[in-house]
């Protein structure tokens, strides 16, 4: 049972490339969120996925799209990447997007854009 | 809007001595409270939650914290640290009935042996 899964760990990026990030979980929880950490700033909600088959902006969305592919995947894409997307991005799962419950995170995918 | 705060950038203890980690929130309604630690290159591990009831909370690893509804705080402790309790740790607020999770900028624990 390995929760939430995250890969790539590491990637570098040239300015205007453009990657996937994927998450995958095995708790059957049905929301999901996409959260970047920059040093200073705690954590800033990307999108999130209340159930499969829908996606919602969070508080940072610009220069990101998602898919929930499954109820199991979802998934965070950079058409363009830019120099302020360098950061490290955690998937998160809970087990519905009720107030009172807890997030689990992934370990993260740590990115550089030069 | 909701909001944290967490007014300490560091927190340095001594091993044994109790271990306090501070925060406040600002929420339009009433409060769902987190606090979350996070090790060198890992995720954020949960380590408890207020939601209703006793203003006390249990977590794990010995840690607890108090919710103050008139100071509108919610500050972690732990009566005896230990070196092992060095990490980052982060304070979390969702209002009732919203989706969105609202993280503080985080304190750095260190304990020294």
């Amino acid at each position: 049972n390995a929760g939430v899964t995250q890969t790539p760990k590491f990637q570098v990026l040239k300015t205007g490339q453009s990657m996937t990030l994927q998450c995958a979980q095995d708790m059957n929880h049905n929301s999901m969120y996409w959260y970047r950490q920059d040093p200073g700033m705690g954590l800033r909600l990307i999108y999130y996925s209340a159930s499969e088959g829908t996606t919602d902006k969070g508080e940072v969305p610009n220069g990101y799209n998602v898919s929930r592919l499954n109820k199991r995947e979802f998934s965070l894409r950079l058409e363009s990447a830019a120099p302020s997307q360098t950061s490290v991005y955690f998937c998160a799962i809970a087990g519905d997007s009720s107030s009172y419950n807890e997030q689990f995170f992934g370990p993260g995918t740590r990115l550089t854009v030069l | 809007a909701q909001s944290v705060a967490q007014p300490e950038d560091q927190v340095n203890v001594a091993e044994g001595n109790p271990l306090t980690v501070k925060c406040t929130y600002s929420v339009s309604g009433n409060p769902y409270l987190f606090w979350y630690v996070q090790y060198p290159n890992r995720g954020l591990q949960f380590l408890l939650k207020y939601i209703t009831g006793d203003n006390l909370v249990k977590g794990s690893y010995g840690f607890e914290a108090e919710f103050n509804k008139s100071q509108t705080s919610f500050h972690l402790k732990k009566p005896s640290a230990l070196v092992s309790d060095s990490a980052l740790y982060f304070c979390a607020v969702r209002d009732v009935g919203d989706y969105k999770l609202s993280f503080g900028a985080g304190t750095t624990v260190t304990v020294r042996a």
